[in-house]
């Protein structure tokens, strides 16, 4: 139990153009999700928390324009990366728990290359 | 000071050896303490929560000392499959917040 999925697992985009990244919890349903970016040789660093049918909580330093997440339901979130630049090139991991959760699943992650 | 702080690594072992990894966090108001290990490009996965009173999972054993904001893990025996990166994980007093996650220690254990 406790699987999250994430699609794709890579992808490869040119620069200006928006990528979707998906995340659903396959057996579970998952109140909140956390979207998290790591660059080579960094730790996972927090860029927003998604609570379902709410407005995503960004970190600072995060722009929230340039990337969009959408947590419609309970087994799905979405992070869209909006004119995308060779910068946002990074591994895109997202976990998801359940109310009063105190453990977190994650996803396999996404490894996005802007050229 | 960074949220959670950990030896910076990397560590080359050979097959056998002991190996001890420190942490140290800042916010005393933490509640839960986990050690995650990394594999090159791969996302991170639980290898043991931390508890008060220490515990040992196998070859495993994972302390925590409140008073200094000290965690530690203890590979014993170490395998070559034992080689990737160890996160120390700190969540903080809150239901439902995220995960802070250490740089991580690389372990590279060789034959």
């Amino acid at each position: 139990g406790a699987v999250v999925s994430q699609h794709p697992s890579w992808v490869i985009c040119k620069s200006g153009t928006s990528v979707k990244i998906e995340c659903r919890s396959l057996d579970f349903q998952a109140t909140t999700m956390f979207w998290y970016r790591q660059f080579p040789k960094q730790s996972l660093m927090l860029m927003a928390t998604s609570n379902e049918g709410s407005k995503a909580t960004y970190e600072q330093g995060v722009e929230k324009d340039k990337f969009l997440i959408n947590h419609a339901s309970l087994t799905l979130s979405t992070l869209t990366v909006t004119s995308a630049h060779p910068e946002d090139s990074s591994f895109y991991i997202c976990s998801a728990g359940t109310g009063g959760f105190h453990e977190q699943y994650f996803g396999p992650g996404t490894r996005l290359t802007v050229t | 000071r960074k949220e959670v702080e950990q030896d910076p690594g990397p560590f080359n072992v050979p097959e056998g050896a002991t190996v001890a990894f420190n942490c140290t966090y800042s916010n005393s108001a933490s509640q839960s303490f986990f050690w995650y290990r990394q594999d090159c490009r791969k996302e991170p996965k639980l290898l043991m929560s931390v508890y008060s009173s220490g515990n040992e999972d196998g070859r495993f054993t994972a302390q925590l000392n409140r008073a200094s904001q000290y965690i530690s893990l203890l590979i014993r025996d170490s395998k070559l499959s034992d080689s990737a990166t160890y996160l120390c994980v700190v969540k903080p007093n809150q239901a439902g917040t995220a995960l802070i996650f250490g740089k991580g220690t690389t372990l590279s254990v060789s034959s």
